[in-house]
């Protein structure tokens, strides 16, 4: 069955440590995998996708195939990095899978 | 664009009433995405809708719920006869085309609690 496994419901750490938000996933095919994040009282936006190998506000993610991941990384945590961050696939159409989210305390 | 919207942002219901949650895509898009969020859960696929069309209800409960999307106006999230278990968060999402590649963008979400 298709499943995207967030194991931290909550990451705490300070500000300037570095930030590793884990995601596995479960999928037989080749996934397309996503970040999602949700800042208080803002809606959910896209952060990145694997298939552009790109870094926004600093954060990066490399797809694992062999160990089935997609972990969400920063060096260097922000105060304005606080908020829920959501792992996601697809199987190349419309449909998301989510996890169940993790949310990041960054302190000051 | 004001994006995708949402309404109302906040429903509260006695079990056995109806709801009716709203989502007006952003300008130029066609395609509706409805998702459910339940307490302690990830966000679920319920239903993928083009104007006047339903592509994909795999992910709606099979009673009560039903979805639509026409010409003109809102897409609708409706259910019938509500329960508690149907307290949740519910999402719409709209994207220019139904593929993976397109971005889908989400509303606010409408929380729903059933008394």
């Amino acid at each position: 069955a298709q499943r995207v496994t967030q194991p931290e419901k909550l990451l705490s750490v300070f500000k300037g440590a570095p930030v590793e938000l884990k995601c596995n996933y479960s999928y037989s095919g080749s996934p397309e995998l996503f970040w999602y994040v949700q800042y208080s009282r803002q809606r959910l936006q896209l952060l990145l996708r694997h298939i552009s190998r790109e870094s926004i506000k600093g954060f990066t993610a490399d797809l694992n195939k062999g160990e089935t991941s997609f972990h969400l990384k920063k060096p260097f945590a922000q105060e304005e990095d606080s908020a829920m961050y959501y792992c996601a696939l697809t199987s190349g159409t419309y449909k998301y899978i989510f996890g169940t989210g993790t949310r990041l305390k960054v302190l000051a | 664009n004001a994006g995708v919207m949402q309404n109302p942002r906040h429903l509260v219901r006695r079990r056995g009433q109806e709801a009716r949650l709203r989502c007006s895509p952003m300008k130029g898009h066609s395609h509706v995405y409805w998702y459910r969020q339940l307490p302690e859960e990830g966000l679920k696929f319920m239903v993928y809708l083009q104007k006047e069309n339903i592509i994909d209800e795999s992910g709606m409960p099979k009673e009560r719920f039903s979805a639509e999307f026409p010409k003109e106006g809102p897409s609708i999230l409706r259910i019938q006869q509500v329960v508690r278990g149907d307290s949740a968060a519910y999402f719409c999402a709209s994207s220019t085309q139904g593929q993976a590649s397109y971005e889908q963008y989400f509303g606010p979400g409408t929380r729903l609690t059933v008394t």
